[in-house]
């Protein structure tokens, strides 16, 4: 079954301690992504990843860093949590072929930084 | 650079009415649209995609307009169930480059 699955689905840590959330696609897809989503101000863009080694800031990367080693895998690591990181994330992929370029969205990480 | 724009934040409308829904893009026309739909605490998921060169597109009860004179696509959901009752998001893309989400429009359908 064609998926992009996100671990864990929910975290709560503490400030300053580093936590990584895992993305991992079995489509084949070029394109992965970041999204943070928070109430009134949508889905905005962390960072994004057009193939392996060829990552992008989006509209909000402070305070996140990716690596995209694998084509299959784009983890998002938060090196010093803050409050305000505090957030529902969503990972995506997608093909980038111009056929189809749907965004294909993870159950999302429910994340809280106390 | 690009924005994204959807006219609502919230649209209220009664069981069997036709939904619409507008998106508005700044600056250059996206090789194409798309529109998703996200439940409550769930990913978004994809519905349609219109091409620029294409005026409208349907699927079910579903229908998309692009009109790049005006920049703008419309989202129509007819004959509208409780069950539609979400939150939809417009989104950009260009062949091989990123995409940029609007900001939603949360639909209820009152039965």
């Amino acid at each position: 079954e064609a998926q992009v699955t996100q671990n864990p689905r929910y975290l709560i840590t503490v400030t300053g301690k580093k936590l990584t959330v895992t993305c991992s696609q079995n489509m084949n897809h070029e394109y992965m992504s970041w999204y943070r989503q928070d109430p009134g101000l949508g889905l905005r863009q962390i960072y994004y990843s057009m193939n392996v080694e060829v990552t992008d800031k989006g509209d909000v990367p402070e305070g996140y860093k990716v690596s995209r080693k694998e084509k299959r895998n784009f983890p998002l690591i938060l090196e010093s949590p803050s409050p305000n990181q505090t957030s529902l994330y969503f990972c995506a992929s997608s093909t980038t072929t111009g056929v189809s370029e749907k965004l294909f969205f993870g159950s999302g990480t429910q994340l809280s930084v106390l | 650079s690009q924005k994204i724009e959807q006219n609502s934040e919230a649209l209220n409308i009664q069981e069997g009415k036709t939904a619409t829904l507008t998106c508005n893009y700044t600056n250059y026309s996206p090789a194409y649209l798309q529109w998703y739909r996200q439940d409550p605490g769930r990913g978004p998921v994809f519905l349609l995609l219109i091409r620029e060169n294409e005026k409208e597109k349907r699927k079910e009860r579903l229908k998309v307009t692009f009109d790049t004179t005006l920049k703008q696509s419309l989202f129509h959901i007819t004959a509208s169930q409780p069950a539609d009752s979400a939150t939809y998001l417009c989104a950009r893309g260009n062949y091989g480059q990123n995409f940029v989400f609007g900001p939603g429009t949360r639909l209820s359908v009152l039965p």
